[in-house]
């Protein structure tokens, strides 16, 4: 079945530590995208990716990085100078039809 | 600003009973999704409806848009138990480039 995978499902990470976080796709879209999710809130956009090797800084982009070298991989790594980086991160992809979303990846600070 | 707000934040009804929940935006849009999180889980789309649409129907669900007033609701007929969880519209703007933004979605609980 056709769909986005997303690991680890929980992520620990240590202050000062960079962490990153898998998104894989096998749905031929073009179109990737990481969000971030705090309790209770609404879906906010980190980064996203039209094409292969390009990508665009969404609107909380600051102390996270990512790469497209394959269509059908979007890493997003979360880096020691994001300060709160506890929250819910999920990864989608998209056509026309609207975005499909993997299951997620919960880091927390320890 | 907030492009798609929901309302009500939160909804408790009685499975067998009808769920309506809103969506309000700001600028125009080509298209409007709406999206379901069960708890701790990734969003799964719904329905999308488009601007020169005014209604749509799947299943239990039906969307209705009005552009006019910038809003669209999503009615959940015949509630179960399992329709619990919470539902996030998204607007896609018409201009401005890429810009799709989720609301802070409606927390839906049907009592069994």
């Amino acid at each position: 079945d056709g769909g986005i995978t997303q690991s680890p499902k929980y992520l620990f990470r240590k202050e000062g530590q960079n962490v990153t976080l898998s998104c894989e796709q096998n749905l031929n879209h073009d179109a990737m995208y990481w969000y971030r999710q705090d309790p209770g809130q609404g879906l906010r956009l980190i980064y996203y990716s039209q094409i292969v090797n390009d990508f665009q800084k969404g609107d909380i982009a600051e102390g996270y990085s990512v790469s497209r070298e394959k269509k059908e991989s979007f890493p997003l790594t979360v880096t020691s100078a994001q300060k709160n980086p506890t929250a819910f991160y999920l990864c989608a992809s998209s056509t026309w039809g609207g975005y499909t979303f993997g299951s997620g990846t919960r880091l927390t600070v320890v | 600003s907030q492009q798609g707000e929901e309302d009500p934040q939160a909804l408790s009804i009685q499975e067998g009973e009808n769920a309506t929940m809103n969506c309000s935006y700001k600028t125009s849009i080509n298209n409007l999704q709406w999206y379901r999180q069960n708890s701790g889980r990734g969003l799964v789309h719904l329905i999308l409806i488009r601007s020169n649409e005014r209604e749509k129907h799947s299943g239990r669900l039906r969307v209705t848009l009005d552009t006019s007033k910038k809003s669209s609701s999503l009615l959940i007929t015949a509630s179960r138990a399992a329709d619990t969880a919470s539902y996030f519209c998204a607007t896609d703007a018409a201009t401005g480039g890429f810009k799709t933004i989720f609301g802070a979605g409606t927390r839906l609980f049907v009592k069994a």
